[in-house]
């Protein structure tokens, strides 16, 4: 079945610093790509997406690229903010035939003034 | 504005006690799953609807049943609840769609099973 792989945390890094958190996947056929962000006490929602092969989705200042030959859709931010702590998930659309859905499990951000 | 609710929001119980978590969209959206979100686990899918009267199990179906009877409504029932489903719940729908839409996600419901 579909599988995702994603960089675990916690993640602590010092506000303005890059940030990187690592998504491969597999899945049947090439989904949609999703990054969700949870802020605390709430629940998921769309940070950014991308549709096929080299796209790259971007929003807030993050963004991520669909590459197919590696199967991967890592997250990026060039400059973090206190207000970007949070947890990141990463999940593919379902595959061809499909209708499940599955997430990686998630990478606790926390951003320190 | 476009939401998923859950009801409640909160929920403590007991072994054994019957309880539903309501979930509702107002988006008409054909697609809605329950997952739940558990430390070290990240999110996993219980149950999934791909219309009214259609539902099929997730990764962990187990100790839960659902129905849809209506487009927007899509409880998760736990007949007898037990202490390992003490977790907290999301439901979300989406729009069908080749590779996959967007999710949207409910506020959540914590519960506790003592």
């Amino acid at each position: 079945g579909d599988s995702v792989t994603q960089m675990e945390g916690p993640v602590t890094l010092s506000e303005e610093a890059f940030l990187t958190i690592n998504c491969t996947y597999t899945a049947t056929g090439y989904p949609s790509l999703f990054w969700y962000v949870q802020y605390p006490g709430e629940g998921l929602q769309l940070l950014l997406k991308a549709t096929k092969a080299d796209d790259k989705g971007s929003n807030k200042g993050f963004e991520a690229t669909y590459r197919k030959e590696t199967t991967s859709f890592h997250l990026e931010k060039g400059s973090v903010q206190v207000s970007d702590s949070a947890v990141y998930f990463c999940a593919p659309g379902p595959g061809a035939g499909s209708y499940q859905l599955t997430f990686g499990k998630g990478t606790k951000l926390s951003v320190i003034p | 504005e476009a939401q998923v609710t859950q009801n409640p929001r909160y929920l403590i119980t007991v072994t054994g006690k019957k309880l539903t978590v309501t979930c509702s969209q107002n988006m008409n959206h054909e697609y809605m799953s329950w997952y739940r979100q558990d430390p070290g686990l990240g999110l996993r899918q219980i149950y999934y609807s791909m219309n009214v009267e259609v539902t099929d199990k997730g990764d962990v179906p187990e100790g839960y049943k659902v129905s849809r009877k209506e487009k927007r409504n899509f409880p998760l029932i736990l007949e007898s609840p037990s202490p390992n489903q003490t977790s907290l719940y999301f439901c979300a729908s989406r729009k069908p769609g080749q590779g996959g839409n967007e999710q949207f996600f409910g506020p959540g419901t914590r519960l506790t099973v003592l």
